[in-house]
């Protein structure tokens, strides 16, 4: 079964600086992946995905994620963390049957200070 | 830009009342869900829905959940007889390429 492993509950940066969320994962067949964000009070947001076509993905926001099979990683990145930034992150792999159900791990809360 | 739309964001219940929780999805999309996130854990899939049938559910998806399209617009969850660990936010999604999430129903059962 497939199952992600956010390895960091809380992240806190400073404004202008990277952010680095990491994320593990573990699957049986080449997996599909993905970085979800959620604003307070608001829905799941998609901020890229993976699906095998390049390794390094870029999403919204200026975000970006690099699938590393060696490591079994895919790490979100910024280089420069902005106020808006502040919410939960949740590290997502996708089932492998049809109807591709998503498994999510614990979530990551970034905090960005001035 | 088209959005899955959830009502009502926010619903109270006393343990034991029936509870129907409504998601318009994206209206070309044919895949439907629901996850469900208790406040300060993860989010957990409930359920896929996928030509008029239950395609997958998980554990916590027992005989006293529902699932339905009454018409072609909406897809609801109904809660037979909610308990008060049924407390959480519920997402309703759909997908064509990837999983658009709805903006969540908060369920309080007291």
């Amino acid at each position: 079964a497939q199952s992600v492993t956010q390895l960091d509950s809380h992240v806190s940066v400073s404004e202008g600086t990277p952010v680095l969320l990491r994320c593990n994962y573990s699957s049986s067949y080449s997996p599909s992946l993905f970085w979800y964000v959620q604003h307070p009070n608001k829905g799941l947001q998609l901020l890229l995905k993976y699906t095998s076509a390049a390794t390094l993905v870029k999403g919204i926001n200026g975000f970006e994620a690099e699938f590393k099979k060696s490591e079994t990683s895919f790490h979100l990145t910024k280089p420069s963390a902005h106020m808006s930034d502040a919410a939960e992150y949740f590290c997502v792999v996708s089932s492998y049957t049809g109807f591709q159900k998503l498994v999510f791990g614990t979530g990551t809360r970034l905090l960005v200070s001035p | 830009e088209p959005e899955v739309t959830q009502t009502p964001s926010h619903q109270v219940t006393q343990m034991g009342q029936e509870v129907i929780l409504r998601c318009v999805p994206i209206s070309n999309h044919l895949y439907f869900y629901w996850y469900r996130q208790i406040l300060g854990q993860k989010v957990e899939f409930l359920v896929s829905f996928y030509n008029n049938e239950i395609s997958e559910k998980s554990e916590i998806f027992d005989d006293q959940f529902s699932v339905e399209r009454p018409d072609g617009s909406n897809f609801t969850l109904k809660i037979r007889s909610t308990k008060l660990e049924d407390s959480a936010m519920y997402f309703c999604a759909s997908r064509d390429r990837e999983q658009y999430f709805g903006p969540g129903t908060r369920l309080t059962v007291t």
